[in-house]
This record gives structure tokens, C-alpha cells and sequence, in this order.
């Protein structure tokens, strides 16, 4: 059981440009989510997906779009990259029946 | 506005004593809440979680109060060890939705 995976761990981007982070968890949890981690900010919510099909916005969804491709994977796309999109960025997944999230690694973005 | 305040950015603590770590609320729709671990460069892991018809929830070394008169929870480690050194963040959720709102953390350091 790997758990949460995030791909790449680190990435470096220059203003405009696109990428897409990606996120798989092998629990078969039904929800997911992007968060972002920013100095003094905490954990802001992006986007989530409640179950395999759906797709809602967070506190913080602009700029980002989000694909929940099947129950395993749910990837965060930055289609233009902007200086103030350098963060950390976490997906986690949570099973239907607990309220308790799991979280990944962690992607460390910058965006020059 | 943020819905979830860690008004203290960090506490340092002796091995052996109590930590308290603290959390504001004001969203009076937040019926179910959580503690967070989080170490550098790892994702957070789930601590120990309150729903709001309990005022008490106890794990081991880990105890979460839940004042819902004053919109207030606090987390207490007994003893602190020198492992609980981490930023702690406290989130919240309403019981039926799939979104949680966290708070800015608090960075406690135990002392050998």
C-alpha cells in the first residue's frame, strides 16, 4: 500500500507556462483533494472531488482546473503559471465512511 | 475571513510537560473537527478528531476539548517527547459536506 503518490516532488516553472500535477491513492477512497500550503496561510482548499464523476471549487480554484480521471487519480492543472501560484502543493483522499483525510507527499512548486 | 484561527505561531515546551495547542472557530456550522501532524517535507497525518456532540476525546497521550459556547478546542499532549515536535494544524468541517477549513498551524517544539 503506497497510499498517497504525488508526481513530480519538486518543479520549477517559468510565468506562463502549464503543468499538471498528479495524484493517485490505492485505498479506494471515494473523495479527494488539492490543497495548497502557503507560509502563515495554512492548508487552503483548491478543488475537491466527493466521488468519482465530480468535481467542486474550494476556497482558492482560480487558476487551477482539476480532472478526476477514475476513483484512483485526480490531477491539478496550471494552465498559466503565475508567480503567486509558487506554493506547496498536497493531494489526500478520504474514505466515504470517516471524516479523517490522508494526505501525500507534497509537491514543492515555483514559479519564476 | 478566516474561519479557523491558530492565534499562537508556535510553543516550546519541556520534555515530559503538557502541550496545549489552541483553536478558535467562528462559524457556529462546523460540527466536526480535527488535529493535524505535519513534519518538514511530509505530508500532515491525522492526530485525533472531536465531532460536536462530545465535549471530550481522548487517544492515547492526545486529548481534544471541545468549548462549543466559546467556539474553542484545544489539544493537549501529556507527556510531550521530543518526537511531538511538529506544526500542528486544526481544521473543521460541517457533518454531510466534503470540505474543511483549516487553520494557519502551530509550530511546537519539545525540549530535551
Amino acid at each position: 500500500n503506497a497510499g498517497v503518490t504525488q508526481t513530480p516532488k519538486f518543479q520549477v516553472l517559468k510565468t506562463g507556462q502549464s503543468m499538471t500535477l498528479q495524484c493517485a491513492q490505492d485505498m479506494n477512497h471515494n473523495s479527494m483533494y488539492w490543497y495548497r500550503q502557503d507560509p502563515g496561510m495554512g492548508l487552503r482548499l483548491i478543488y475537491y472531488s466527493a466521488s468519482e464523476g465530480t468535481t467542486d471549487k474550494g476556497e482558492v480554484p482560480n487558476g487551477y482546473n482539476v480532472s478526476r480521471l477514475n476513483k484512483r487519480e485526480f490531477s491539478l492543472r496550471l494552465e498559466s503559471a503565475a508567480p503567486s501560484q509558487t506554493s506547496v502543493y498536497f493531494c489526500a483522499s478520504r474514505p466515504l465512511a470517516s471524516y479523517e483525510q490522508y494526505f501525500g507527499p507534497g509537491t514543492r512548486l515555483t514559479v519564476t | 475571513d478566516q474561519q479557523v484561527k491558530q492565534n499562537s505561531p508556535s510553543l516550546s515546551v519541556q520534555e515530559g510537560r503538557i502541550s496545549i495547542l489552541n483553536c478558535d472557530y467562528t462559524n457556529s456550522m462546523f460540527d466536526y473537527f480535527l488535529w493535524y501532524k505535519k513534519y518538514p517535507a511530509e505530508g500532515p497525518t491525522f492526530l485525533i478528531s472531536i465531532s460536536s456532540i462530545k465535549d471530550k476525546n481522548e487517544d492515547g497521550r492526545f486529548t481534544v476539548f471541545l468549548n462549543k459556547s466559546a467556539k474553542h478546542l484545544s489539544l493537549h499532549i501529556v507527556p510531550s517527547q521530543p518526537g511531538d515536535s511538529a506544526v500542528y494544524f486544526c481544521a473543521a468541517s460541517r457533518v454531510g459536506t466534503y470540505k474543511y477549513i483549516f487553520g494557519t498551524g502551530t509550530r511546537l517544539k519539545v525540549l530535551a
